[in-house]
């Protein structure tokens, strides 16, 4: 069925470091890739999206890129801020369904 | 505010028992879906409703059944519960339009005893 893996688990980083973020989907047909940050006690809530006819895509300290031939995905977060630690899901559209990666546990040490 | 409304906010149950958990989709979406987050784990994707009608189905145990109702609200009915059942269950809505996006909700948070 259709999968999307994550990595790392776990991420540190010092204050005003990146952090950079993977994944890999495995339906070739998956057009639409969002990311989502949970804080916690919270539900996940959409931070950046990127669609297969684009290659890369930036939001301020945020940016996706994507390769479709190699079906991955990566986030990028610049200057990171203590308010970016936080759990970040990627995700992959297959049919009518979003399939998360098992999410990224980000720690941005003052 | 993601204008998605679960509730219960908490639950706590007894092994066996059955529980009704309810989503509200934002104002104007169409689509509900489920999703299950166990402790430390990913967002499992459970069943999708459009417009009152199943659109699609993931790991969803026979225990477990879902419904949208014609004013599109949404239930999540989980019966025999055991205790690898406790775990926050969102509700999100949105998905269908041209963005994509997912509005989760707040989340039910199960625990069963």
């Amino acid at each position: 069925g259709e999968n999307v893996e994550q990595h790392p688990s776990t991420l540190s980083v010092q204050e005003g470091d990146s952090a950079v973020i993977k994944c890999t989907y495995s339906d070739s047909a998956s057009n639409y890739f969002p990311w989502y940050k949970q804080e916690l006690g919270k539900g996940p809530q959409l931070i950046i999206d990127i669609r297969s006819n684009v290659g890369e895509k930036k939001d301020q300290r945020i940016a996706v890129t994507l390769n479709k031939t190699a079906k991955h995905f990566s986030l990028h977060i610049t200057e990171t801020q203590p308010e970016d630690s936080a759990v970040y899901f990627c995700a992959a559209r297959s049919s009518y369904k979003l399939i998360f990666g098992s999410g990224t546990r980000l720690l941005v040490r003052p | 505010d993601s204008g998605v409304t679960q509730t219960p906010k908490h639950l706590i149950t007894a092994t066996g028992q059955r529980v009704t958990l309810r989503c509200s989709p934002r104002s104007g979406d169409l689509s509900v879906y489920w999703y299950q987050q166990s402790l430390d784990q990913g967002l499992q994707f459970l069943i999708h409703y459009y417009n009152g009608e199943e659109r699609a189905k993931g790991n969803i145990l026979e225990r477990f059944s879902a419904q949208q109702f014609p004013d599109l609200h949404s239930e999540l009915n989980l019966s025999s519960l055991e205790l690898g059942d406790s775990a926050l269950y969102f509700c999100a809505s949105g998905g269908l339009t041209n963005t994509g996006e997912l509005f989760f909700g707040e989340g039910s948070r199960l625990t069963v005893l």
